[in-house]
């Protein structure tokens, strides 16, 4: 069965301060797409990353930065140098294929981590 | 700017009460997807449109129903809503065009059942 585990429940942190949110993964698949999305308090879910199965290479986005290891099913997101703006719950997930040939795609998510920012 | 519209932002209903949400959007995307998220939990999908093909996820309660009369515009019918229903209900929209595409979300809709 595919599953998302996010085990850190809520991190605090001070601003400038580096964190890393972690992701574990189960799928039986192949060929699988991670994903992390972004949910500030407005409610918003707010795409952040995709990564196909095939592609380990990290990827670095400004302050973000996102680690994938198929070896330890982990795909964890580090954000460099913190800012209040990032406060927020962050949410990994995986996308199960089956309709329409991967057209559309179900998101199995974590139970996601709610990071706390401190000025 | 292209979006991903809900309306409304709140809404209150009477246990039983029938009450329906929306969803607009404007990026033109063949498929729209409805999401249920209780307080503290991850985003559960409870069904999908591709076009007009209706995908219903195993385990929805017969007590959710969709509509979608266009590409624009799609609906979330409870019909009978519990205590149990309260929770944010999320609308989201890809592209069919490549694969597992990212799903642009809207600001949800928060229900209150009294």
């Amino acid at each position: 069965a595919q599953k998302v585990t996010q085990a850190q429940t809520e991190i605090s942190v001070v601003e400038k301060e580096d964190v890393t949110l972690d992701c574990v993964y189960e799928t039986r698949d192949t060929t699988y797409y991670l994903f992390w999305y972004k949910q500030p308090p407005s409610g918003e879910l707010v795409f952040l990353i995709r990564r196909n199965s095939f592609d380990e290479q990290n990827e670095i986005s400004g302050r973000y930065s996102w680690n994938f290891q198929k070896s330890t099913s982990s795909f964890n997101f580090t954000i460099t140098a913190s800012q209040v703006v990032d406060s927020a719950v962050y949410f990994c997930a995986l996308s199960e294929a089956g309709y329409y040939g991967g057209a559309t795609n179900k998101l199995i998510f974590g139970t996601g981590t709610l990071l706390a920012v401190q000025p | 700017d292209a979006m991903v519209i809900q309306n409304p932002r709140y809404q209150v209903t009477q246990f039983g009460k029938p009450v329906t949400l929306s969803c607009s959007q404007t990026l033109n995307h063949n498929v729209m997807y409805w999401y249920q998220q209780k307080s503290s939990q991850a985003p559960k999908l409870l069904f999908h449109y591709y076009d007009k093909d209706f995908n219903n996820e195993a385990d929805t309660p017969d007590n959710f129903q969709s509509r979608r009369p266009n590409t624009s515009f799609c609906f979330l019918d409870i019909r009978s809503p519990g205590l149990g229903d309260a929770a944010m209900y999320l609308c989201a929209t890809s592209r069919p065009t490549g694969v597992h595409n990212e799903q642009f979300f809207g600001p949800g809709t928060r229900l209150t059942v009294l």
